[in-house]
């Protein structure tokens, strides 16, 4: 069974801390992602890689950066935690390159719901 | 740019009833599309996708039809279960540079029994 996992379903931080969400996948995959999630706005990405220290801003990268240091691992990084990055956060990794149109699928985490206080 | 738009929730149903939900898009060129189901306390999961006009995704019982000329791609069951509760995204991949999926804001369905 193809498997991504997230180091925790549930945290509390304060504002200001530094915190860092980690995300493995089990499947030998070139892409991860990082999206936020919230009631309303849908999946927002925040930051992918589609290599070993590759990294790509998404759509909201502001207040985040990232790090993949080996392929199985993509860890998500507040430098200074704010309370308006309470959300819940999804990992997400899928296969190489496409071709032909074809698309390879992407496979989600069950979450990390941080709060910030 | 590309965009996905999905009918607002919630959708309150009875158990059997027959289930819509609306999806429609904008975007450049020949998307493919898809249908992602979020179940209570997990991450979401691949449900059906359609890559070509007049394509017809289906799994589980739920249906959706790539419809080019309306831009659309509702998703249909006949019969819904208490099961089926859940949020569903309605999702496109934007081909091109990285191929990101772009996601609909979400509709979470209630099923009664």
């Amino acid at each position: 069974d193809v498997k991504v996992t997230q180091s925790s379903r549930y945290l509390v931080k304060r504002t200001g801390e530094k915190v860092f969400l980690e995300c493995v996948q089990d499947m030998d995959h070139e892409n991860m992602f990082w999206y936020r999630q919230d009631p309303g706005l849908g999946l927002r990405l925040i930051y992918f890689s589609y290599d070993v220290k590759m990294k790509e801003k998404g759509d909201i990268p502001e207040g985040y950066s990232v790090s993949r240091e080996k392929k199985e691992r993509f860890s998500l990084i507040l430098e200074s935690a704010s309370t308006n990055q309470t959300s819940m956060y999804l990992c997400a990794s899928r296969s190489g390159q496409l071709a032909g149109g074809s698309y390879n699928e992407q496979f989600f985490g069950p979450g990390t719901r941080l709060t910030v206080l | 740019g590309n965009s996905v738009t999905q009918m607002e929730g919630p959708v309150t149903l009875s158990e059997e009833a027959f289930l819509t939900i609306n999806c429609t898009y904008t975007a450049t060129g020949y998307p493919s599309l898809f249908w992602y189901v979020q179940y209570p306390g997990e991450g979401l999961q691949l449900l059906l996708k359609a890559t070509k006009a007049d394509d017809k995704g289906s799994n589980k019982g739920f249906e959706a039809t790539y419809r080019k000329e309306t831009t659309s791609f509702h998703l249909e069951k006949g019969s819904v279960q208490v099961s089926d509760s859940a949020v569903y995204f309605c999702a496109l991949i934007e081909f091109g540079g990285y191929n990101k999926l772009i996601f609909g804001a979400g509709t979470r369905l209630a099923v009664h029994p």
